[in-house]
């Protein structure tokens, strides 16, 4: 199966400032997506940006944006700017359609935004 | 447009019993799927249903089921609660089934067995 790892359980950013988090995965596909999801305390996961695999250019949403590199099969997320509401749990995800299209999650990393 | 909606929104239950999650898609989205999320295994795909159909189920045991209604509603069954399955249980939908869709998540529900 399919693995998401998300080596840092914390991280914290002070207000204003750029916070990197990273995700790493393995897959032997050619053919598919990634995606980081915002889960703050009220629990409602949200999408935060997404990066189709055979797109070499790097996924950007406004403040947010990854460096997508496929070969090291890593991808992390830059969060410029960062704001009070920033503040969540991120998760890292994959999905593939030649395994069902299901998502397969990193364990997430906690973002303390501090003011 | 209103939200994935899920009710109930916190359940509380003892070993043995059983009980039945419901999840409201947002409306024209005919994809469901569910997810359990636990501190330590974190967010595990349950199954996906589409045009009342399950397309894809992950590896838990046959006491989780579901199903998915006409009007794509879907409902989330579980039985003979174990201790292990206290979790929040996330439900998602997309307008179709496909690896591009975004799917948008419920609030979830916490269940709690004692």
């Amino acid at each position: 199966a399919q693995t998401v790892t998300q080596s840092q359980p914390e991280m914290s950013v002070q207000e204003a400032e750029t916070v990197t988090l990273s995700c790493t995965y393995d897959t032997s596909e050619s053919d598919y997506y990634l995606f980081w999801y915002k889960q703050p305390p009220s629990r409602q996961m949200i999408l935060v940006i997404r990066q189709e695999a055979y797109k070499q250019q790097n996924a950007t949403e406004n403040r947010f944006s990854v460096n997508f590199q496929k070969a090291a099969k890593s991808f992390s997320l830059k969060i410029s700017d960062s704001q009070l509401g920033d503040a969540a749990m991120y998760f890292c995800a994959y999905r593939s359609p030649n395994t069902g299209n299901q998502f397969y999650f990193g364990t997430g990393t906690s973002l303390t935004v501090i003011p | 447009k209103a939200g994935v909606t899920q009710t109930p929104r916190y359940l509380i239950k003892t070993r043995g019993q059983q009980v039945t999650l419901s999840c409201s898609p947002i409306s024209g989205h005919r994809s469901v799927s569910w997810y359990q999320q636990t501190p330590g295994q974190g967010l595990q795909f349950l199954f996906e249903y589409f045009s009342e159909t399950q397309r894809n189920k992950g590896n838990f045991p046959g006491r989780f089921s579901g199903r998915q209604f006409s009007n794509s509603r879907s409902e989330m069954n579980v039985s003979t609660l174990e201790l292990g399955d206290s979790a929040l249980y996330l439900c998602a939908s997309s307008l179709k089934a496909g690896v591009t869709d975004t799917q948008y998540f419920g609030p979830g529900t916490r269940l709690t067995v004692l």
